[in-house]
């Protein structure tokens, strides 16, 4: 276990739902990170949060609505999804405090059908 | 815009083997390097962190390099065992920024 825990791990959802992945981390850090990972792209950073502010968002579209009410959980509330937004999405944690020795911890991650 | 290559895109090795795992980087402006490694459907462990002022790093059977001025990394994965089955991805983070520029991952099978 890594300490940073996601739910759900397998999510099917029609283009008109709405529903939320949930983050949560037990390492104490104080970044939160959510990242994108499709078939035969690399990881792709979506939103960067460092002490419950957004501090990067890297173009995403506002279909997909970050949320950090404190520094151990983070959400990612999605609505009117479309099939191309299939992928496996995952949580990541860090210190926060020094960006050079700074590792990455990352949660299984949700795998995301949208049909 | 940084970029990152991994070569080979797969590998298939026989069991106690000594491989050779290769990144390569774009940009040299670099904070440090990441080495991961990623299960089937899991999220990813990080194995390796070499900061842009180090030259290499040691865990156990692996060992990561980094040559920063020419943009090159490599994972040593030395005798290995059939639980290295994974994908092996490579990252570097840029100065002022948190953000992570991943590899596509070198999915690695060793063989019994």
């Amino acid at each position: 276990e890594t300490g940073v825990t996601q739910t759900p791990r397998h999510l099917v959802m029609g283009m008109t739902n709405k529903k939320s992945l949930k983050c949560e981390q037990h390492l104490g850090h104080n970044a939160m990170y959510w990242y994108k990972q499709s078939a035969k792209k690399p990881l792709e950073l979506m939103f960067v949060y460092s002490l419950e502010e957004r501090v990067e968002n890297n173009s995403v579209p506002s279909r997909f609505s970050p949320e950090c009410p404190n520094s151990s959980h983070l959400f990612l509330h999605l609505h009117t999804l479309q099939p191309e937004d299939s992928a496996l999405y995952l949580c990541a944690s860090s210190q926060g405090t020094n960006r050079r020795n700074e590792k990455l911890f990352f949660g299984s991650g949700t795998q995301l059908s949208v049909l | 815009k940084q970029e990152v290559t991994q070569i080979p895109a797969a590998l298939s090795v026989p069991e106690g083997e000594n491989l050779v795992l290769n990144c390569s980087f774009t940009d040299s402006a670099i904070y440090n390097l990441q080495w991961f490694r990623q299960d089937p459907g899991k999220g990813l462990t990080s194995l390796l962190l070499i900061q842009s002022s180090q030259r290499e790093q040691t865990s156990g059977r692996l060992n990561a390099s980094l040559d920063k001025s020419s943009g090159r990394s490599t994972l040593y994965i030395a005798a290995s065992q059939p639980g290295d089955s994974a994908t092996y991805l490579c990252a570097v983070s840029g100065a002022g920024s948190y953000q992570l520029t991943f590899g596509k991952g070198t999915k690695l099978s060793v063989i019994p």
